[in-house]
């Protein structure tokens, strides 16, 4: 499969606890945004990499949140002592350059904080 | 400032029934839009883009539509079926640099036999 993979896909937790996910794009790609989605509701923007660089953060990535892309491949996004507010569906994308680039996405991990 | 709002929020039809999906943005520059299908647990797959240019563009039982004078578009399902359930996003992307895309709520439809 050559899509936008995600692990874990579900991950529960206690609050207080630390998780991390990863995103590993379609190879090609150097650019890759992270997404939060609740229930009901679209994908809000956390974060946005081209390369290694991260270009872009969200007000919603409060300071628990980090985001790494170190080789330009792979990424991973750590919540530092989750909060019940933290559960959600998180959604990782990448796109190539170019003027007519779409993003395509991974499956998501859900998050569950109990 | 950058806004896409969709409409109606959620909508349930009859298997075999029409129904028109609606995406009003206020995105500026504008580059292009793309709807977004998404069975419930699973990310979003692309239904079809549209440039500028572009009025009406179709994927099989699906046709969007385009006014960018207005900045609206439509997304027409045709003879629905239960596997069009799903949350439907409207996605506009600006030529700006940097985050590019604004996300649209979402529109929930439930199809039902």
């Amino acid at each position: 499969d050559t899509g936008v993979s995600q692990n874990p896909r579900h991950k529960i937790t206690k609050r207080g606890q630390n998780v991390t996910f990863r995103c590993d794009p379609i190879s090609e790609h150097n650019r890759l945004y992270w997404y939060r989605q609740t229930l009901g509701q679209g994908p809000e923007f956390l974060t946005y990499f081209q390369n290694e660089a991260q270009l872009e953060k969200s007000r919603l990535l409060s300071d628990r949140f980090s985001a790494e892309r170190p080789k330009g491949s792979f990424s991973t996004l750590e919540i530092q002592r989750t909060e019940q507010g933290d559960s959600a569906m998180y959604l990782c994308a990448s796109a190539s350059g170019g003027s007519s680039y779409e993003q395509y996405f991974g499956p998501g991990t859900r998050l569950t904080v109990t | 400032k950058n806004q896409v709002e969709q409409s109606p929020q959620s909508l349930i039809i009859l298997e075999g029934k029409n129904c028109t999906l609606q995406c009003n943005y206020t995105v500026s520059p504008f580059s292009n839009l793309r709807w977004y299908k998404q069975d419930t647990g699973r990310g979003p797959v692309s239904l079809t883009i549209m440039t500028f240019s572009e009025n009406t563009k179709s994927n099989g039982r699906y046709t969007a539509t385009l006014d960018a004078d207005t900045k609206q578009s439509s997304l027409h399902i045709t003879a629905s079926q239960l596997s069009d359930s799903a949350s439907y996003i409207c996605v506009v992307r600006a030529t700006n640099t940097g985050n590019q895309f604004y996300f649209g709520t979402g529109t929930s439809l439930t199809v039902i036999p």
